[in-house]
């Protein structure tokens, strides 16, 4: 078992709707979890991270974290099309080590 | 502005041919790691270093190498012997111990000619 995995997708919501992305983890990777987006052709860049369970709202973004069940979840509410990208769920087995799942492809059509 | 800058963006290796791609960073932070990226996969880590003058082996270290010589800079290597080299290529840092997540630069494309 990867230490974190993910649907590959495509996934596809109609803009203005709400769009979930998933993500487990295994016994391996326990500490910290976080979300990148990534477009085409460019480095990740940090949307959220979470630490604790429950849930951790930024603007349009929660994320969402069952230790119990092992995983992870971010929702993007109000979806734009400008929220079409590959998003990676990442978790740390030591604070200096993480590890990626192989990432969610998201489409928000107009 | 901190961040980190990689070069080239786009780099063309011959067959048989040793390239380095470098990594600078000025956060001041004390981890740097080198990860790869294939198309529609993720990405995977081929070298990390905690402290300067160390580093350690990520999963896919075959055909590379690497140095720490000063905090700032951790140059890759992809050597010949690396028989798969077309990829993306991403640097990142971090600080250790903080919640933070990487920090990535833009990415070096690799490609084998």
């Amino acid at each position: 078992q990867k230490e974190v995995e993910q649907n590959s997708g495509p996934l596809s919501v109609p803009e203005g709707a709400i769009a979930s992305l998933n993500c487990t983890y295994s016994d391996r990777v326990s500490q910290s979890f976080f979300w990148y987006r990534q477009y085409s052709g460019k480095s990740p860049e940090l949307i959220m991270s979470i630490y604790s369970n429950g849930d951790k709202e930024d603007g349009r973004f929660t994320a969402q974290l069952n230790k119990a069940s092992q995983y992870v979840s971010l929702l993007i509410r109000d979806s734009q099309p400008s929220d079409s990208a590959t998003y990676l769920c990442a978790g740390s087995r030591n604070f200096n080590k993480f590890y990626f799942g192989s990432g969610t492809k998201l489409n928000v059509k107009p | 502005d901190g961040g980190i800058t990689q070069s080239p963006k786009y780099l063309f290796r011959k067959e048989g041919q040793n390239v380095t791609l470098s990594c600078e960073q000025n956060l001041n932070h004390d981890a740097m790691y080198w990860y790869r990226q294939d198309p529609g996969q993720g990405l995977r880590l081929i070298y990390y270093s905690q402290i300067v003058n160390d580093f350690q082996k990520g999963d896919i270290a075959e055909g590379y190498s690497v140095s720490r010589e000063k905090k700032e800079s951790f140059p890759l290597t992809v050597t010949s012997a690396q028989k798969n080299p077309t990829a993306f290529y991403l640097c990142a840092s971090s600080s250790p111990g903080a919640n933070y997540g990487y920090t990535f630069g833009s990415g070096t494309r690799l490609t084998v000619v």
